[in-house]
């Protein structure tokens, strides 16, 4: 157990409706870390937040959006769903800037 | 262009069958090594950071080893539960520094 949290675990959606992913980082981490997982692309790096700003942003569409909250807790927002977006979405977490990330169980997201 | 690039995508071997696992990486000044382990339909798992050449770190039947091109997973008398996919990240110096550059992974399978 990595200490973080996701859910929901699986999501079944249809094309053109819009999800929101929930992430805990493990208690004490600051940085929260978004990666998409698709089987032809390994891991892509979305978004990293750092004690609720936004730090760094990688290939991340612009009908996604994600935000870091107070309590450290973070959301990751699909919008406009495609087909092509059914993908294992993770969240990792850190202390701080480092590359030992602590990575939840993922939530794997299936677009109809 | 920063890149990783990780071999073989796939290797099969035999219980007991040592063997090694490549990353070489182009990077502008490397920050940080990073190995990871994936189990299918699960978050990585962080194993090891290597920051200069030389430096080598050992965990069970693994131990990692890094030179200024290149780092290398040695798998020694590998059992089946050794089975996962392999992950390689590099943190670089220059440009954005708060990302990470993955490869694509090499999938191991250890036979009884």
């Amino acid at each position: 157990d990595s200490g973080v949290t996701q859910t929901p675990k699986h999501l079944i959606t249809a094309t053109g409706q819009r999800v929101t992913l929930r992430c805990s980082p493990r208690s004490g981490d600051l940085s929260v870390y978004w990666y998409q997982q698709s089987l032809d692309q390994g891991l892509q790096f979305l978004i990293q937040y750092y004690n609720g700003e936004e730090r760094a942003k990688g290939n991340i569409l612009e009908r996604f959006s994600a935000q870091q909250f107070p309590d450290l807790h973070s959301e990751l927002n699909l919008s406009s769903l495609e087909l092509g977006d059914s993908a294992l979405y993770f969240c990792a977490s850190s202390v701080g800037a480092t590359g030992e990330l602590f990575f939840g169980e993922g939530s794997r997201l299936t677009v109809l | 262009e920063d890149q990783v690039t990780q071999s073989p995508e796939a290797l099969r071997l035999q219980e007991g069958e040592s063997s090694s696992l490549n990353c070489s990486y182009t990077v502008s000044g490397l920050r940080g090594l990073f190995w990871y382990r994936q189990d299918p339909g699960k978050g990585p798992e962080f194993l090891f950071t290597l920051y200069s050449a030389g430096e080598e770190k050992e965990k069970e039947r693994l131990k990692a080893t890094l030179t200024k091109k290149e780092s290398f997973l040695h798998i020694t008398a590998p059992k089946p539960e050794d089975s996962a996919t392999y992950l390689c990240a590099v943190r670089a110096n220059a440009g954005n520094n708060r990302k990470l550059i993955w490869g694509l992974g090499t999938s191991l399978a250890v036979n009884p």
